[in-house]
């Protein structure tokens, strides 16, 4: 299996809201990432995850929390959001930190109303 | 900011033409890589080329890597409809592990 899967593939919420992204991977990989993308943009970084470690935040605002429950499982837990964080956040994993090749999955577009 | 610059922001061929896009980045590496993403979708690795090589192949892709230029390029052979998506390099960080900086990225379109 070398797929990474994203819930939900689309999601629409309120400033006000409080929402999750899910991301899952089963091919033993100790890194997972979190990325957002603007339209017509490459992506960027949010957080890296090394063996179910925060190992980098590239200063996301606190309104974006990551989480990682488990070496297959990563979440990222929305909160209070501005329209300008509509995007599509893209989560991916590898083999371990030092490993260069990633896997992405297929996203999941965020429109913050 | 470490991102690459890539050239030309978008490309449109007749298919069956070869499709070169070009890669500048700032900072020294040990590898630099290529994903392609397909409109709206998630990327894909296509090839991971290292700094002490000079070209690399993968089906009908070539890679080539000047790393006193700074500079790469892919180019894609006896293009397809299904080439159609955006090409990304990507240089890791050095001593930043696996912290990939994405280049700006071609749109490559490839019309029957």
């Amino acid at each position: 299996d070398t797929e990474v899967t994203q819930t939900p593939k689309h999601l629409v919420m309120g400033m006000t809201n409080k929402k999750s992204l899910k991301c899952e991977q089963h091919m033993g990989h100790r890194a997972m990432y979190w990325y957002k993308q603007k339209a017509k943009k490459p992506p960027e970084l949010m957080f890296v995850y090394s063996y179910e470690k925060l190992s980098i935040n590239e200063s996301v605002p606190s309104r974006f929390s990551p989480e990682c429950p488990n070496s297959s499982l990563l979440n990222l837990h929305l909160h209070a959001l501005q329209p300008e964080d509509s995007a599509l956040y893209l989560c991916a994993s590898s083999q371990g930190p030092s490993s260069y090749e990633q896997y992405f999955g297929p996203g999941t577009r965020l429109t913050v109303t | 900011s470490q991102q690459g610059e890539e050239d030309p922001q978008a490309l449109s061929i007749q298919e069956g033409e070869n499709a070169t896009m070009n890669c500048s980045y700032k900072t020294s590496i040990n590898n630099l890589q290529w994903y392609r993403q397909n409109s709206g979708r998630g990327l894909v690795h296509l090839i991971l080329i290292r700094s002490n090589e000079r070209e690399k192949h993968s089906g009908r892709l070539r890679v080539t890597l000047d790393t006193s230029k700074k500079s790469s390029s892919l180019l894609i052979t006896a293009s397809r409809a299904a080439d159609t998506a955006s090409y990304f390099c990507a240089t890791p960080l050095t001593g930043g592990g696996n912290k990939l900086t994405f280049g700006t990225g071609t749109q490559l379109k490839v019309e029957l």
